[in-house]
């Protein structure tokens, strides 16, 4: 069973910082990992898809990176800004998820 | 070009009532999951569906849980005699084809979900 854990668990942040954002699942025989945004009360946004033969996928300061062998994957957030301050959700395959970070970025 | 809907937004109901949550997805998507988040956790699969059948319904929790998509559109969630423990936020996704390579036919798509309340 696909167990995942993203770490931290919340992270606050002056705006400007480079983050990064930790995804670990234990089953690495996946297609595909996708990473989310929440915003509280709300559905879950897309934000990247990374197919199981890429190792990056980058959409403007969002970069996500996937290390399937050792089942690790980063987003990795540039010059972050206050309006970045969500839930961020990562799902190895389609249907498990982890808890998620929650990241606030103060102004 | 509308996204995943979802209705109703709110629900409450009693201990013992039925209730039916609905998923507009997006058009064209043959994939479309169900899920339930409760607060402070990530989604909980439950459910999905491969156009009008189950592809895999082992995320369903009792017998009390049922879903159907007989026009392989619009799907509906069913709760049996609720219980308090069924109160979540119940989410909806759709994808376009996740039989086929490519992030473009894999990337899930969410609605904005049900808040289910079972008093």
């Amino acid at each position: 069973k696909q167990e995942v854990t993203q770490i931290p668990a919340a992270l606050s942040v002056p705006e400007g910082e480079n983050l990064v954002l930790n995804c670990s699942f234990t089953d690495s025989a996946i297609y595909n990992l996708q990473w989310f945004r929440q915003d509280p009360g709300k559905g879950l946004t897309s934000l990247l898809l990374i197919q199981s033969s890429q190792r990056e996928q980058t959409s403007g300061r969002l970069n996500a990176s996937l290390d399937k062998s050792s089942g690790r994957s980063t987003l990795y957030i540039a010059a972050s800004q206050p309006g970045d301050s969500a839930t961020y959700l990562c799902a190895p395959g389609k249907l498990v998820f982890g808890a998620g970070t929650i990241l606030r970025v103060k102004s | 070009g509308a996204g995943v809907s979802q209705t109703p937004s709110n629900k409450v109901t009693e201990k013992g009532k039925y209730v039916e949550l609905r998923c507009d997805p997006i058009s064209g998507h043959t994939a479309l999951y169900w899920y339930r988040q409760s607060l402070g956790q990530g989604p909980e699969f439950l459910i999905y569906f491969q156009g009008t059948g189950a592809a895999d319904d082992s995320g369903l929790p009792n017998d009390r849980f049922f879903a159907v998509r007989p026009e392989g559109s619009v799907s509906t969630l069913k709760i049996q005699r609720t219980e308090r423990g069924d109160s979540a936020v119940y989410l909806c996704a759709s994808s376009l084809n996740p039989g086929l390579a490519g992030a473009r036919y894999n990337e899930q798509f969410f609605g904005p979900g049900t808040r289910l309340t079972v008093l």
